[in-house]
Formats: C-alpha cells, sequence, structure tokens
C-alpha cells in the first residue's frame, strides 16, 4: 500500500521568510497529492492539491511542486505570516480514494 | 454553505454509555466519511460512504456504528467505547468517492471517554 513520509516534523521560521515542506510517496500509480492545514482546534482545511499532470501549481502566497520520477512533492509558503502557524499535512491518492496522510508538520512562524 | 457542520463539539462518556456524533453537509457532496485523529497525529480513515451506502469499513471495532440517513447526514453511534477511543472525531466530505477531489473537513468532536 501507500506511504508517506513527510519532512521536517517540525519548521520554526521568521516571519516573512519562506517556509517549505517536503513529501515523498511509494505507489507510483498515485495521481492527487492535497495539503492539508490545521489549526489549533479545528478540522484539516485544504490549501492547495496537485495532479499528477501537473508539475506545479500556485496560489498567492502557496505553492506545490512534484516530482514524478522522484516521487516527492514540496509545499512552498512566501512571506510567512504569523496566521501560517499550523500543522501542515500532505496526503496522496489514487483518484482521490483512500487517501494517505504524511505524519504532519508543525510549522511555527515567529514575529 | 461550503461547510461540514459536526455536533456535539465535545462529548464527555462513560464506558456504558451510548452516544451519537453527528455530521451535516449541504453542498452536494456524495462522499462522506469519518475520521480518528488521535493528538499529533494525522487523521486515520474509518469508514466512508459513497451514495448512502457504506462503501469502506477499515477493521473499525463493532463499538461505532455509522449510518448514512440521507445525502446530508451522516452519524457515528457509540457505545461502550473505551478511554483509549478518546479522540478528535472528523467528519469531512467530497464531490465523489473517485475524481481527485479534495475533502471539507469539519471541525470534529473531542470525544473523551472516562
Amino acid at each position: 500500500g501507500e506511504n508517506v513520509e513527510q519532512h521536517p516534523s517540525t519548521l520554526s521560521v521568521q516571519e516573512g521568510d519562506s517556509a517549505v515542506i517536503k513529501c515523498t510517496y511509494s505507489d507510483s500509480a498515485s495521481n492527487y497529492f492535497p495539503w492539508y492545514k490545521q489549526e489549533l482546534g479545528k478540522g484539516p482545511q485544504l490549501i492547495i492539491d496537485i495532479r499528477s499532470n501537473v508539475g506545479e501549481k500556485k496560489d498567492q502566497r502557496i505553492a506545490v511542486t512534484l516530482n514524478k520520477t522522484a516521487k516527492h512533492f514540496s509545499l512552498h509558503i512566501t512571506e510567512t505570516q504569523p496566521e501560517d502557524s499550523a500543522v501542515y499535512f500532505c496526503a496522496a491518492s489514487l483518484y482521490g480514494q483512500n487517501f494517505v496522510f504524511g505524519p504532519g508538520t508543525r510549522l511555527s512562524v515567529l514575529p | 454553505d461550503t461547510e461540514v457542520t459536526q455536533t456535539p463539539k465535545h462529548l464527555v462518556m462513560g464506558m456504558t454509555n451510548k452516544k451519537s456524533l453527528k455530521c451535516e453537509q449541504h453542498m452536494g457532496h456524495r462522499a462522506m466519511y469519518w475520521y480518528k485523529q488521535k493528538a499529533k497525529k494525522p487523521p486515520e480513515l474509518m469508514f466512508v460512504y459513497s451514495y448512502e451506502k457504506l462503501s469502506i469499513n477499515e477493521s473499525v471495532p463493532s463499538r461505532f456504528s455509522p449510518e448514512c440517513p440521507n445525502s446530508s447526514l451522516l452519524n457515528l453511534h457509540l457505545h461502550a467505547l473505551q478511554p483509549e477511543d478518546s479522540a478528535l472525531y472528523l467528519c469531512a466530505s467530497s464531490q465523489a468517492l473517485s475524481g481527485n477531489y479534495g475533502y471539507t473537513f469539519g471541525s470534529g468532536t473531542r470525544l473523551t471517554v472516562v
């Protein structure tokens, strides 16, 4: 079955700096890769996703890149703000079924 | 309406109690999910409903019983739980079971079993 690794487990950055979180997956058939942000006391919120036929996707300060050959995908957050502080989960799935989540990255943006 | 609403937000129950968690969405999504999340861990899939039929049961103990009365509602009936079942229970929905659709999660029910 699919296995997703995520690094780093914790990340602290200064406000205004960039943050990068990387995930690797094991099943080359996986074709859908969402990223979720979970704030304290809330459920995960979809922030961006990418499909296997696309190498990069951007939405304002957030971007995701996918390297199918290496089987890894990364979340890039630019100009970080304190409200970006949260736990971020990556996930991999085949056609949106049976998401496998990574273990999560706790991002702290220091003012 | 772009939300998944879960009630109650918090629940404390004894090991002999029977309680139910409720989830509602009005986005027309046809797939609904129950996840369990322990502290500092990712969500773990419990059940999947597609078009109101149970599609996946991830070997969840029978003390958890899901129900999907209609396309907008999902319940999780709890009976004779153990303290280790204390966790955040998340409901999610997506447009369909397959097709690369992201999930919309509710805020969860924080369950404590005493």
